[in-house]
């Protein structure tokens, strides 16, 4: 699986958009791009993945560049209860019988202040 | 939505001993992920299980087992308990079965382990 490179910490005012980048520049065409946070010592929450196309749910928007060796992680409006430590993850969708373990790497802490 | 369960959430041992923890995966998921996270550290897999068989492993030491059982949930067993298995245990679970499509993992809550 392609390494990430996150900023290891970031800040953020409540009721702003956070917008978390990730590199990924060796990622490959069939990989694709995992967000997960984990807010303090609880289990990482999955929070939004895409392949090549701009993504959004209830929870974020995923935007990956054209040539897929960046994305940003896009929080429109974070609240305190965001801070976490964000990770990025690439990795192949095994098929029937493949290995699909999450390699984490360092993320990105985001604090989000009052 | 029903969530990953693990069971205990706090534990408790000495050196030497040995410990169980289990993971109860979402219901219809078929795999089961367990990851260790170390204190200051990002969780690092161990292994995995996709129809009560082992199907990935990774840096678990050899004190260590697990198993998937034919309803699915996963039991990871800890031998001779060491200072260093102090952690938080994560299980995850997603639905493999049914085609290759998207699976997201789901964590649970996690098993703090404290060994004394």
């Amino acid at each position: 699986d392609a390494k990430t490179t996150q900023p290891p910490s970031m800040d953020c005012a409540e009721g702003r958009a956070a917008n978390l980048p990730c590199n990924h520049s060796t990622i490959s065409g069939n990989e694709y791009v995992y967000w997960y946070r984990q807010i303090h010592s609880q289990g990482p929450q999955y929070i939004i993945h895409g392949l090549k196309n701009n993504e959004t749910n209830e929870m974020a928007s995923l935007i990956i560049t054209e040539d897929r060796k960046s994305s940003t992680l896009i929080l429109p409006h974070a609240t305190l209860r965001d801070t976490a430590v964000y990770y990025c993850i690439v990795r192949v969708e095994g098929t029937q019988g493949g290995s699909e373990k999450l390699v984490f790497g360092k993320g990105t802490k985001l604090t989000v202040n009052p | 939505a029903a969530g990953v369960i693990q069971s205990p959430r706090h534990l408790i041992k000495e050196k030497r001993e040995t410990a169980t923890l289990k993971c109860y995966p979402i219901p219809r998921h078929d795999t089961v992920y367990w990851y260790q996270q170390g204190p200051g550290q990002d969780p690092q897999f161990l292994i995995s299980f996709y129809e009560k068989m082992q199907s990935d492993k990774g840096s678990i030491p050899d004190r260590f087992s697990a198993q998937q059982f034919s309803d699915y949930h996963s039991e990871l067993n800890m031998s001779s308990l060491e200072l260093g298995d102090s952690a938080l245990y994560f299980c995850a679970s997603t639905r493999r079965s049914g085609g290759p499509v998207l699976k997201t993992q789901y964590f649970g809550p996690g098993t703090r382990l404290l060994v004394l």
